[in-house]
C-alpha cells in the first residue's frame, strides 16, 4: 500500500531564509507526486506535481521540489522564505492509475519568524 | 462554475442527527472526490465519482455514510446518525480527466457533532 511521511509537524524558519520540508513516499508503481498547501479555513491549493519526465519541478509562489527515486522522496524547497508561506504544507501520492486518489501525508505546519 | 463549491461552510448536528453536505464540482469535470480531515490533519479518502457512477469507495464507513452524484444536481455527501467522532472538515475535490490532472478542492465543510 501506498504512504506517505512527512518529517517534522512543525517547522520554523527566519523570513529570507531556505525553506525544506521533507517528504518520503512508498509505493509499489511509479508515483504521481503532489505538494498542497493549506492556509487557516482554506481548502487544498496545489503547489506542484511530479508525473513524468523532468524530476525537478518547480512550482507557484517560488517553490520547487525534487523527485529522487533511489531516496524515495520528494522534498519541497523555497530559496527564501516570506512571511505569506506561513500555511501547513501537505504532501501526497496518487495510488492508482486511474482515478486519482491522494494518500496524503500528515503535514508539516511552516511558521516564518519575522 | 470555476471553483468547487462546497455547501453549507458549517454545520452542527446533535448525535444522532443527519448531516448532508454538498458539492458543486468544476463545470466539465468528470471526476468527484470526497475527502475527510480530522484535527488539522489526516486527509482521509472516502469516495470518488466518475460522473454519476462510484468509481471507488474503499474510504467509505460501510454504515452511516452515502453519498450520490446525480445528473443536473450538486453532488451530496450524506451522513446517517451522526457521532461526535464525524466531527471533521469534510473537502470535495473535483478533477477533469483520471489521470495526471490536478485535483481542486472546494473550501469544506466543517461539520461539528455536538
Amino acid at each position: 500500500a501506498q504512504s506517505v511521511t512527512q518529517l517534522g509537524s512543525h517547522v520554523s524558519v527566519s523570513e529570507g531564509a531556505l525553506v525544506l520540508l521533507r517528504c518520503n513516499y512508498s509505493s509499489s508503481v511509479p508515483p504521481y507526486l503532489f505538494w498542497y498547501v493549506q492556509y487557516p479555513n482554506q481548502g487544498l491549493q496545489l503547489l506542484l506535481k511530479y508525473t513524468t519526465g523532468a524530476t525537478l519541478v518547480k512550482g507557484i509562489n517560488g517553490f520547487e521540489a525534487e523527485f529522487k527515486k533511489s531516496e524515495t522522496s520528494f522534498h519541497l524547497t523555497k530559496p527564501s522564505a516570506h512571511m505569506s508561506d506561513a500555511a501547513e504544507y501537505f504532501c501526497a501520492v496518487s495510488v492508482s492509475a486511474g482515478a486519482q486518489k491522494l494518500v496524503f501525508g500528515q503535514g508539516t505546519r511552516l511558521t516564518i519568524n519575522p | 462554475g470555476e471553483e468547487v463549491a462546497q455547501t453549507p461552510k458549517h454545520l452542527v448536528r446533535g448525535e444522532g442527527q443527519k448531516a448532508k453536505l454538498y458539492c458543486a464540482p468544476i463545470k466539465g469535470h468528470s471526476y468527484v472526490f470526497w475527502y475527510q480531515q480530522v484535527l488539522k490533519n489526516e486527509f482521509k479518502f472516502l469516495i470518488s465519482f466518475q460522473n454519476e457512477n462510484v468509481f471507488d469507495e474503499t474510504g467509505m464507513p460501510k454504515e452511516r455514510f452515502s453519498a450520490k452524484c446525480l445528473p443536473n444536481s450538486p453532488c451530496s455527501l450524506e451522513i446517517q446518525a451522526t457521532k461526535l467522532e464525524d466531527s471533521a472538515v469534510y473537502f470535495c475535490a473535483s478533477s477533469q480527466f483520471s489521470l495526471n490532472t490536478e485535483a481542486f478542492f472546494g473550501q469544506g465543510t466543517r461539520l461539528t457533532v455536538v
